[in-house]
C-alpha cells in the first residue's frame, strides 16, 4: 500500500528554536494535511493543503504542498513549550472516500 | 459540542475474547473511519463508511467487523481478541462535503490484548 516517510522521528529543542519536518511519498498525493496529536487525544488537524505548490501558514506553522505531489514540509517557528506533541503529516488517497494515509510521526519534546 | 465520541477508553482483554469499541457522531456526518495506530507509528485504516448501510475495508480489516445502521452510530467489534491487536483506536468523522477539513477524530480507545 501506500506509504509517507516522515522525518525526524523525534526532534529534542530549546524553546525559541524553529522546528522543520517533513514528509515524503513514492506515490502521488492530492491533499496534504498536518495533524498534532497530545497523549490521551486524537489528532486534530494543523493545516490542509490542496493544491502542489501551495504555502500555507496557521500562526506560527507554515505548510508546504510540494511542487511534485509527493512531499510535504511543515515549519514551526520560535517553539513554545504548549507545541510539545507528535506530528503527523497525512496523505488523501487519489480514490474516493477521503481516505488518509499516515505518517509515523515526529515526537516534539521542547526544553524551556 | 460533542464531536465523535468514543467509549470505552481503556480495555483489558483476554485472548480469544470478543468486545465491541463504540464510536458516536453528533454532527450528521456520512463518513466515518476506524484507525489503529501502534506504539510509535501513524495511523491505519481498518474500515471506512460512506454513509449507513455501506462499509467497507481499509487497510488493515483482518480480525475486525463494522456495521452502520444509523448515521451517528458506527462500532467495531473484534471477535476473537490476539495480542497483535493491542492498540490504540481511533473513530473519526468528516461530512459529505467542504473538503478535508471537517475530518474529525474521536480521542481514543486503548486496547491491551493478553
Amino acid at each position: 500500500g501506500q506509504q509517507l516517510n516522515q522525518s525526524p522521528q523525534s526532534m529534542f529543542i530549546q524553546e525559541g528554536e524553529d522546528v522543520s519536518m517533513n514528509c515524503t511519498s513514492s506515490s502521488i498525493f492530492n491533499t496534504w494535511l498536518w495533524y498534532k496529536q497530545e497523549p490521551g487525544e486524537g489528532p486534530v488537524l494543523l493545516i490542509a493543503l490542496y493544491k502542489a505548490g501551495e504555502l500555507t501558514s496557521n500562526g506560527r506553522l507554515t505548510a508546504q504542498f510540494g511542487i511534485t505531489r509527493k512531499d510535504s514540509f511543515l515549519n514551526i517557528s520560535a517553539s513554545i513549550p504548549s507545541d510539545v506533541g507528535i506530528y503527523f503529516c497525512a496523505g488523501r488517497v487519489p480514490q474516493g472516500a477521503q481516505k488518509l494515509v499516515f505518517g509515523q510521526g515526529t515526537r516534539l519534546t521542547i526544553n524551556p | 459540542n460533542a464531536g465523535v465520541t468514543q467509549t470505552p477508553k481503556f480495555r483489558i482483554l483476554k485472548i480469544g475474547q470478543s468486545m465491541t469499541l463504540q464510536c458516536t457522531q453528533d454532527m450528521n456526518h456520512n463518513y466515518m473511519y476506524w484507525y489503529r495506530q501502534d506504539p510509535g507509528m501513524g495511523l491505519k485504516l481498518i474500515y471506512y463508511s460512506v454513509g449507513a448501510g455501506i462499509t467497507d475495508k481499509g487497510e488493515v480489516p483482518n480480525g475486525y467487523n463494522v456495521s452502520r445502521s444509523t448515521t451517528e452510530d458506527f462500532p467495531l467489534r473484534l471477535e476473537l481478541a490476539a495480542p497483535s491487536q493491542t492498540s490504540v483506536y481511533f473513530c473519526a468523522s468528516r461530512p459529505g462535503v467542504g473538503g478535508l477539513s471537517g475530518y474529525t477524530f474521536g480521542s481514543g480507545t486503548r486496547l491491551t490484548v493478553v
